[in-house]
């Protein structure tokens, strides 16, 4: 069974602080990787994708993978209040036959 | 503005009736998801298509769900008949090319079936 676990959360952060969420995943063939956002009653959002061993930047985001460790991670820096949501993270094979696998979300709070 | 568009946003049936849910892909996006999302279960893969051919649909209960492309601009999934379990949010997105697994997710379908 391929999984990709994220503890649930709640994790709080204060306003400006760094969120570090977390992501595992279990099918050592994973080589694609996406960070979702998800507001609630909303639908999810992607935000990030890494397909390469490293850091990757965006803004105020940086996503970095470890596939040694099979290990995902999504920082938020200067954590604002809108940022408060569920962080999904997903893997995939690739290919042209690949599909994503979720975990089941984190959830994050950004105190004012 | 390109967005995915889901049809019914709520849907509220009583077990054993038959409900369809309709997506309209981002135009020009080749491949299409069906996802179904609880909180037990988290978001799951019911079933995706690429340029209207199923490619896999082995999320899907066989007995009683069906999901179709008529045309490039309209997916369907369907269940009949359904079930209080079958209550969830059900998610359509699109994808397009080789970057087809960077999703655009339709705003959902809330179903409740008691």
């Amino acid at each position: 069974q391929k999984e990709v676990e994220q503890n649930s959360g709640p994790l709080s952060v204060p306003e400006g602080a760094i969120a570090s969420l977390n992501c595992t995943y279990s099918d050592r063939g994973s080589q694609s990787f996406f960070w979702y956002r998800q507001y609630s009653g909303k639908s999810p959002e992607l935000i990030m994708f890494i397909y390469s061993n490293g850091d990757k930047e965006d803004g105020r985001f940086t996503a970095q993978l470890n596939k040694a460790s099979q290990y995902v991670s999504l920082l938020i820096r200067d954590s604002q209040p809108s940022d408060s949501a569920t962080y999904l993270c997903a893997a995939a094979r690739g290919g042209s036959q690949g599909n994503l696998i979720f975990g089941k979300g984190t959830k994050l709070s950004v105190k004012p | 503005d390109a967005r995915v568009t889901q049809t019914p946003r709520h849907k509220v049936t009583e077990m054993g009736q038959e409900v369809t849910m309709r997506c309209q892909p981002i135009l020009g996006h080749n491949t299409v998801f069906w996802y179904r999302q609880t909180m037990m279960q988290g978001l799951e893969l019911l079933a995706y298509f690429r340029n209207r051919a199923p490619l896999d649909d082995s999320g899907m209960p066989k007995d009683r769900f069906s999901a179709e492309m008529p045309d490039a601009t309209l997916a369907t999934l369907k269940i009949q008949p359904s079930e209080p379990r079958d209550s969830a949010v059900y998610f359509c997105a699109s994808g397009f090319g080789d970057s087809f697994l960077e999703q655009y997710f339709g705003p959902g379908t809330r179903l409740t079936v008691t």
